[in-house]
């Protein structure tokens, strides 16, 4: 039973499109991140999300937007996609913010053309 | 601002041999401390963590790390390192124990047969 499921797992599209990232956990916890990973597999935080409340908001484009409709789903939307966005993103969550082991979903592997 | 250092991009190890990752850190206050691993193609997985108490910390697959706050520094170590170890890993630091992880930039280790 997946802890904290992606979808999907790989994403293919244009440039100038919109497409949405879906992640649930069912572990319970109260908070769940975006992670963004980069071709040097470089790893930063964009969003942090506790009991559906946006706590961490890192410099991002505007283009991401995060949206929580309930504490065990953090899904991503992103607009006018741009090359740079290629990337591979992860979901997590954690029980808190900081002190708790986080728990790393699958990724998912965006590719823009 | 709080920083993690990574000073290695590889370390090769023989099997059987005794491997270290370092990292070092640099927060105000009491860090929280943490270690991941990445294998391919999957998520990040939780291997151990420091919070307060003994400067030695064990965690998963026979690996521990040893906190040692006069060198600002939190290497991974394991005795008798397996091929299967091969994989990236990552240390984290939360620098007030409620604040996003920061992580640094990765070191690929490999271990040889």
């Amino acid at each position: 039973d997946t802890a904290v499921s992606q979808t999907p797992k790989y994403l293919v599209t244009q440039m100038g499109n919109d497409k949405s990232i879906k992640c649930e956990q069912n572990l319970g916890h109260d908070t769940m991140y975006w992670y963004k990973q980069d071709s040097k597999k470089f790893l930063k935080i964009m969003f942090s999300y506790n009991n559906k409340e946006l706590i961490i908001n890192e410099t991002v484009p505007n283009r991401f937007s995060p949206k929580s409709p309930d504490k065990a789903h953090l899904n991503l939307h992103i607009n006018s996609l741009e090359l740079g966005d290629s990337a591979v993103y992860f979901c997590a969550s954690s029980q808190d913010l900081g002190t708790d082991e986080q728990y790393f979903g699958p990724g998912t592997r965006l590719t823009v053309t | 601002a709080q920083s993690v250092a990574q000073p290695e991009d590889q370390v090769n190890v023989a099997e059987g041999n005794p491997l270290t990752v370092k990292c070092t850190y640099s927060v105000s206050g009491n860090p929280y401390l943490f270690w991941y691993v990445q294998y391919p193609n999957r998520g990040l997985q939780f291997l151990l963590k420091y919070i307060t108490g003994d400067n030695l910390v064990k965690g998963s697959y026979g690996f521990e790390a040893e906190f040692n706050k006069s060198q600002t520094s939190f290497h991974l170590k394991k005795p008798s390192a397996l091929v299967s170890d091969s994989a990236l890993y990552f240390c984290a630091v939360s620098p007030l124990g409620n604040t996003p992880l920061v992580f640094g930039k990765g070191t690929r280790l490999s271990v040889i047969a």
